[in-house]
């Protein structure tokens, strides 16, 4: 069964602040990692990552992915208050008719002022 | 570009009853899946259309059906309800073609209580 984990499930930390948040996967066929940011309602889209080794960059936001290691990090450096949500890792796999994403629990990260 | 659009985004239903939710996808995207989401499971795949074809299902009992129409809106249908149904049911779309297909894009979702 395809599995994809999320650590810390929980994380707590100060403005200003760097975070990094883990993403592990055990899955066939990988095709693709992505990361999601939701707050109240809808997940926003962050980055789609395929390639092990390159960096994908946002503002204060960066990810990278190790196939080989089969995780992910998300980090954002210099946190704000607006950074406060649940952060999601979703894999999809390849193959098939496989048009699905296998999300994680997420990461709930709360920034305090 | 418009987002995706959900209706409704409240619904109250009691026990054994059945609910339609409708999706509006990105105009232009071809695919609509379908998740739901509760505080213990997490985020979890229910099924994908793709012009007006099911592609892909997830484990979820066949009281949970969708279609989508010809013009890539999809409706997701529930029977039967039960209280383990509530949940935030989410809907997302995406062009539906390789590479892109896995960059998926979500509605704000339709909160479902079932009493």
């Amino acid at each position: 069964e395809d599995k994809v984990v999320q650590s810390p499930l929980s994380l707590v930390v100060h403005e200003g602040d760097t975070v990094t948040l883990n993403c592990s996967y055990e899955v066939t066929n990988f095709r693709s990692l992505l990361w999601y940011k939701q707050e109240k309602k809808a997940p926003t889209f962050l980055f789609m990552l395929t390639s092990s080794g390159i960096e994908k960059k946002s503002g204060r936001l960066s990810s990278i992915l190790d196939k080989k290691e089969l995780f992910s990090i998300l980090n954002i450096t210099a946190t704000q208050t607006g950074d406060s949500a649940v952060y999601l890792c979703a894999v999809a796999i390849s193959g098939g008719s496989n048009y699905k994403l296998t999300f994680g629990k997420g990461t709930l990260l709360t920034v305090n002022p | 570009k418009a987002g995706v659009t959900q209706t409704p985004r409240y619904l109250i239903k009691t026990r054994g009853q059945q609910v339609t939710l409708s999706c509006s996808p990105i105009s232009g995207h071809r695919s609509v899946s379908w998740y739901q989401q509760t505080p213990g499971q997490g985020l979890q795949f229910l099924f994908e259309y793709f012009s007006e074809t099911q592609r892909n299902k997830g484990n979820f009992p066949g009281r949970f059906s969708g279609r989508q129409f010809s013009n890539s809106r999809s409706e997701m249908n529930v029977s039967t309800l039960e209280l383990g149904d509530s949940a935030l049911y989410l809907c997302a779309s995406s062009s539906g073609l390789a590479p892109s297909t896995d960059t998926q894009y979500f509605g704000p979702g339709t909160r479902l209580t079932v009493l």
